[in-house]
């Protein structure tokens, strides 16, 4: 079982820009959640999903875009990308939104925007 | 919103006890979470309370209080594979996370 995968691992971008970071789970969790760490922040939820088909806004959302077509694949894209979008994301997943489940973190892609 | 406040930085020498200090000032709380992230890698789960009291889970062990908006981390017989950044993240009513900025503890010999 791989859990998350992420892709790329890293990339370097221009700025204006326009790029999708994949996440994908096989671990048919409902929730998934796209999160940005920054040196000195600690971790920012971007846009998360309690189940495929909806998605809604978390703390850092200006500037990115997701989809959630299915349980299993949960897109981040950024349309026009800027340098202060420099930084590592980490999608997770968790069985449920609630209880005790907790979320499992994919092993993160860093992004460098120039 | 969520308030989360934790030490930046803890050092301790092998086989001893640290503790690690969680605050928050939250707007809905429904769970605290720990969790640990080796430099480089993801974060990974340690530990849940959502009642007031101790869990223990081996050499680690979590602690809340929501009266007093408090937590801890309690990490004994420290091993050097303990040296990593500690992660406090409180979940609002709506199952969101919030994380504060992380405590990255160094083990010594």
């Amino acid at each position: 079982i791989a859990g998350i995968t992420q892709a790329p691992t890293s990339q370097i971008l221009a700025a204006g820009r326009r790029m999708t970071l994949r996440c994908t789970q096989d671990m048919r969790h409902n929730a998934m959640y796209w999160y940005r760490q920054d040196l000195g922040l600690g971790l920012r939820l971007i846009h998360y999903s309690n189940t495929a088909g909806t998605t809604g806004k978390g703390e850092v959302p200006d500037g990115y875009s997701v989809s959630r077509a299915n349980t299993d694949d949960f897109p981040l894209t950024l349309a026009s990308a800027v340098p202060s979008q420099t930084s590592v994301y980490f999608c997770a997943s968790s069985a449920v939104a609630g209880g005790a489940d907790t979320q499992y973190f994919g092993p993160g892609t860093r992004l460098t925007v120039l | 919103g969520q308030n989360i406040d934790q030490p930046t930085e803890m050092t301790a020498t092998e086989g001893a006890i640290v503790q690690i200090n969680c605050t928050y000032q939250t707007s809905g709380f429904n769970g605290l979470f720990w969790y640990q992230q080796h430099a480089g890698e993801a974060p990974t789960f340690l530990s849940y309370n959502v009642l007031d009291g101790l869990e223990e889970k081996g050499r680690f062990s979590s602690f809340l209080s929501r009266s007093k908006g408090y937590s801890y981390l309690l990490l004994k017989e420290l091993q050097m594979k303990d040296s990593a950044s500690y992660l406090c993240a409180v979940r609002d009513n709506d199952y969101k996370l919030s994380f504060g900025a992380g405590t990255t503890v160094t083990v010594r010999a």
